[in-house]
């Protein structure tokens, strides 16, 4: 089946400081790929949809400033978090489907552990 | 708007016996619906999904569920629990009226504990 890959899986950065986590579609090019947040024993929460040479969109309530998206190529996305404090501290996923197939469903990434300190 | 139910924040079942984690979806046309399972510190893997056709979809692992339009349900169940099954399960909708490209929405997940 169609893989994404999502690195690092685990991160620990001082508060203050940028970390950027990267998502991949390996064997299918993703025109969309979405970022949701992962808080403990909670749902995924969408962050935003990541879009293919424009720019990502995002949901209410979700800073864009913080929470910084590039989808430069059709199988990278990659999520900035700016400055980091530890309330960003949280399981970050990320997911795509393969293009023209609607009745498909979402492969997602490993997901990436950060921990602000 | 799309939504999904997931009665039971913790379902608890015995090695051996059969599981039922419940599954209700609310969507505006005709639902793709989907259940994902989550192992600690790890990202959803897909189990199965409903799109169309048997009502009754088999997925990996032994899994199966049942698509009920009139209840819009989709309960996931498996005839044996094992150890193993132990995880976070999630049930996932999307609106065949939907455009393509939007994101699918979640339940809040049911945590599964298979006990020996």
């Amino acid at each position: 089946g169609a893989v994404v890959s999502q690195h690092p899986s685990r991160v620990i950065c001082k508060s203050g400081t940028s970390v950027k986590i990267e998502c991949r579609s390996l064997d299918f090019q993703a025109t969309t790929m979405f970022w949701y947040r992962q808080f403990p024993k909670q749902s995924l929460m969408l962050m935003a949809t990541s879009n293919e040479g424009s720019k990502a969109t995002y949901e209410q309530g979700v800073e864009k400033d913080k929470f910084l998206i590039n989808h430069a190529s059709l199988t990278l996305s990659t999520l900035t978090v700016t400055s980091a404090h530890p309330e960003d501290s949280s399981f970050y996923i990320c997911s795509a489907r393969p293009p023209g197939q609607p009745n498909t469903e979402a492969f997602f990434g490993q997901g990436t552990r950060l921990t602000v300190v | 708007a799309q939504s999904v139910a997931q009665p039971e924040d913790q379902v608890n079942v015995a090695e051996g016996n059969p599981l039922t984690v419940k599954c209700t979806y609310s969507v505006s046309g005709n639902p793709y619906l989907f259940w994902y399972v989550q192992y600690p510190n790890r990202g959803l893997q897909f189990l199965l999904k409903y799109i169309t056709g048997d009502n009754l979809v088999k997925g990996s692992y032994g899994f199966e569920a049942e698509f009920n339009k009139s209840q819009t349900s989709f309960h996931l169940k498996k005839p044996s629990a094992l150890v193993s099954d132990s995880a976070l399960y999630f049930c996932a909708v999307r609106d065949t009226g939907d455009n393509y490209g939007q994101n699918f929405v979640f339940g809040p997940g049911t945590r599964l504990s298979v006990l020996p």
